[in-house]
């Protein structure tokens, strides 16, 4: 596609419950990140793809969560038993390259607001 | 590991005047990238301008202009002849040249300063 796509933009989920966040990168794009903005604050890295495998998840919180990207070009991040400090901005980025041309530059997606009741 | 710091949540300013955005960084590496992102409502970030830290001359982009001080570790955003579409939260990011992991591969973002274009 022409920008990154990321679906839902908006999910409500209840404590305790899983979740699943999508997106789609750019077309070409080898290197693929997934950040997370709370209220407030600027975007924090969570983990890192070039092609299909996680190259960085050492911004992963904890356990709970996990992101794949099977097929070198759709990711998903995974989100187990919610709670409502998972609540924030979760934001998607594609790159052409990844860590060996650290002037590429990354675009964003617009984000999917996930709400922990 | 690299640090961003805005120190400026808010800023205002009227259309058509100048205004300049701060940001400060930590790092002992000699070469990396800095950049400067917008975020509107729609949440979704875009890319102001971006430095290379191994070049001299500051980058400008048509109303955008940086102040880079590699010494003083200092990377200023200017917007001349502020527009009411410039509203929006800015956000000061760094990238490592190299791969070292930990979340290096990536961008390190400040907590961003909120700008508002008074008409």
């Amino acid at each position: 596609g022409a920008g990154v796509s990321q679906t839902p933009s908006n999910k409500v989920t209840e404590k305790g419950k899983y979740v699943e966040l999508r997106c789609d990168p750019i077309s070409g794009h080898t290197a693929l990140y997934w950040y997370r903005q709370s209220l407030g604050q600027g975007p924090e890295f969570l983990i890192y793809f070039q092609g299909t495998g996680a190259a960085d998840d050492s911004g992963l919180p904890n356990d709970r969560f996990f992101a794949v990207r099977p097929e070198g070009s759709v990711s998903t991040l995974k989100i187990q038993r919610t709670e409502r400090g998972d609540s924030a901005v979760y934001l998607c980025a594609s790159s052409l390259k990844g860590t060996t041309s650290g002037a590429n530059v990354l675009t964003f997606g617009a984000g999917s607001r996930l709400t922990v009741l | 590991a690299q640090t961003v710091t805005q120190s400026q949540p808010e800023m205002s300013v009227q259309e058509a005047e100048t205004v300049t955005l701060s940001c400060t960084y930590d790092t002992s590496e000699s070469d990396y990238y800095l950049f400067w992102y917008k975020q509107p409502p729609s949440r979704q970030m875009i890319l102001v301008i971006r430095q290379e830290a191994y070049k001299q001359q500051n980058a400008t982009e048509n109303r955008f202009s940086v102040n880079f001080q590699k010494a003083a570790k200092s990377f200023s955003l200017k917007i001349s002849d502020s527009q009411l579409g410039d509203a929006a939260m800015y956000f000061c990011a760094y990238r490592s040249a190299w791969s070292s992991g930990g979340g290096a591969d990536g961008l390190t973002f400040g907590k961003g300063t909120h700008l508002i274009i008074q008409p």
